[in-house]
């Protein structure tokens, strides 16, 4: 079966530095997809990675392993407004998008 | 920019009522979906349609429906509507067909059947 998996939830300190994992099992790969959901909120793209190594956008870094399965979002210098659900997902042979149950990330102050 | 619009943000339905979900896109996009969040689960997909007239079942299309009349507009159709119903639902928009390209998402419905 195919299956996404990240932690529930994070907790992280405002102005600190947070990695977010996601391992994947899929029938096929054809990339990998961040969206960030804030609550009550539609997802909105952050990254998308298809080749091995780091993107760097900004603030947020996602970096990919095809050969482990796995993924990384990094946060860096977090603000209060980076509490949000980060959401994981990958693009199958199918391109059909499998999504993990995203990861709930809490800022404090 | 790409705007997706859905037509309730909340909705409060009764169990047996036939509920109707409509979602917008603006951009000309082929590809449209529809999903169901639940707390601690992924996004589900419950049907898409690659083009006008065309429509594919997803992982969970039971006790759903959908229409695609126009490019623009995708509709999801619950017939009968129950309590496991319950839920958000999402639609989103592509604009490739194979390709790799972001989907884009509707704010949302939150669906409440009592």
């Amino acid at each position: 079966g195919q299956n996404i998996d990240q932690p529930t939830e994070m907790t992280a300190t405002e102005g600190a530095i947070v990695q977010i994992n996601c391992t994947y099992q899929t029938s096929g790969f054809n990339g990998l997809f961040w969206y960030q959901q804030h609550a009550g909120e539609a997802p909105t793209f952050l990254s998308y990675n298809v080749l091995d190594g780091l993107e760097e956008k900004g603030r947020f870094s996602s970096f990919l392993s095809r050969s482990k399965g796995y993924s990384y979002l990094l946060l860096k210098e977090l603000q209060m407004k980076d509490s949000a659900s980060y959401l994981c997902a990958v693009m199958d042979s199918n391109y059909q998008l499998i999504w993990g149950a995203g990861t709930k990330l809490i800022i404090k102050p | 920019d790409v705007k997706v619009t859905q037509s309730s943000r909340y909705l409060v339905k009764r169990t047996g009522e036939k509920v109707f979900l409509e979602c917008v896109q603006d951009m000309d996009h082929e590809n449209m979906f529809w999903y169901r969040q639940d707390p601690g689960l992924g996004l589900r997909l419950i049907y898409f349609s690659y083009d006008v007239k065309m429509k594919e079942k997803g992982d969970i299309p039971e006790g759903y429906s959908v229409s695609r009349e126009k490019k623009e507009r995708f509709s999801l159709i619950l017939e009968s509507a129950s309590t496991n119903q319950t839920s958000m639902y999402l639609c989103a928009s592509r604009l490739a067909g194979e390709g790799t390209d972001t989907q884009y998402f509707g704010p949302g419905t939150r669906l409440t059947v009592l």
